[in-house]
């Protein structure tokens, strides 16, 4: 069974601070790492797509890094604003299979 | 607006009733997968098709659930004799998949209560 964790569940900061999430996935049979942002009541927003080790991707406040052979990715946020409260999901894609396994997210909340 | 669209955004239904969602996907991508995600979990795969061919099927989906793309554009998922365990957000994403790990693009879900 493959699984793909996320951590923290849950996390509560102050607008300004810089946070970072981690997904955890099977390094074995790897092909890409996607990670979404998903807002209440809107559809899922895809952030990056990663396919290579050592792969830093940069969108705004919001970096990405990936380490294929340990089977991590850690999420950036720098200096956090409301508007960036959501839940981070991360999605793993092993090639064998024409679909995404998710984990189960982290949702941010930031407090003005 | 071009990006994956859902109908309906919420159901509401009864034990025992039929319901039906849609999903439009972009109108140039060949791929459209369905997904659940429940309370506390992420989204779980049900099942997804190249143009109009279903390619697999999770053992998620139960013989109550069954998914068409009659002409490889639009797709229904028809949940027969509903549970309150299929209470859950159903997500519709399609791709262009010209190489297996593009980005899925996700419509905003249809909210399924079974009461």
């Amino acid at each position: 069974i493959l699984n793909v964790e996320q951590s923290p569940q849950s996390l509560h900061v102050q607008e300004g601070d810089s946070t970072n999430f981690t997904c955890s996935f099977p390094s074995s049979n790897f092909y890409a790492l996607h990670w979404y942002r998903w807002e209440t009541a809107k559809s899922p927003e895809a952030l990056f797509v990663m396919t290579l080790n050592g792969d830093e991707k940069k969108k705004g406040r919001i970096s990405a890094t990936l380490n294929t052979k340990e089977g991590y990715s850690y999420l950036y946020i720098k200096g956090s604003q409301p508007e960036d409260s959501a839940t981070y999901l991360c999605a793993y894609y092993g090639g064998s299979q024409g679909n995404l396994i998710f984990g189960k997210g982290t949702k941010l909340s930031v407090k003005p | 607006d071009t990006g994956v669209s859902q109908d309906p955004r919420h159901k509401i239904t009864k034990r025992g009733q039929n319901v039906t969602f849609r999903c439009d996907p972009i109108s140039e991508h060949n791929r459209l997968y369905w997904y659940r995600q429940t309370l506390g979990q992420g989204p779980e795969f049900l099942t997804y098709f190249q143009n109009e061919a279903q390619l697999e099927k999770s053992r998620l989906l139960s013989d109550r659930f069954s998914a068409e793309r009659p002409k490889g554009s639009f797709s229904t998922l028809e949940i027969q004799r509903t549970e309150q365990g299929d209470s859950a957000m159903y997500l519709c994403a399609s791709s262009l998949a010209q190489r297996e790990s593009d980005t899925q693009y996700f419509g905003p879900g249809t909210r399924l209560t079974v009461l």
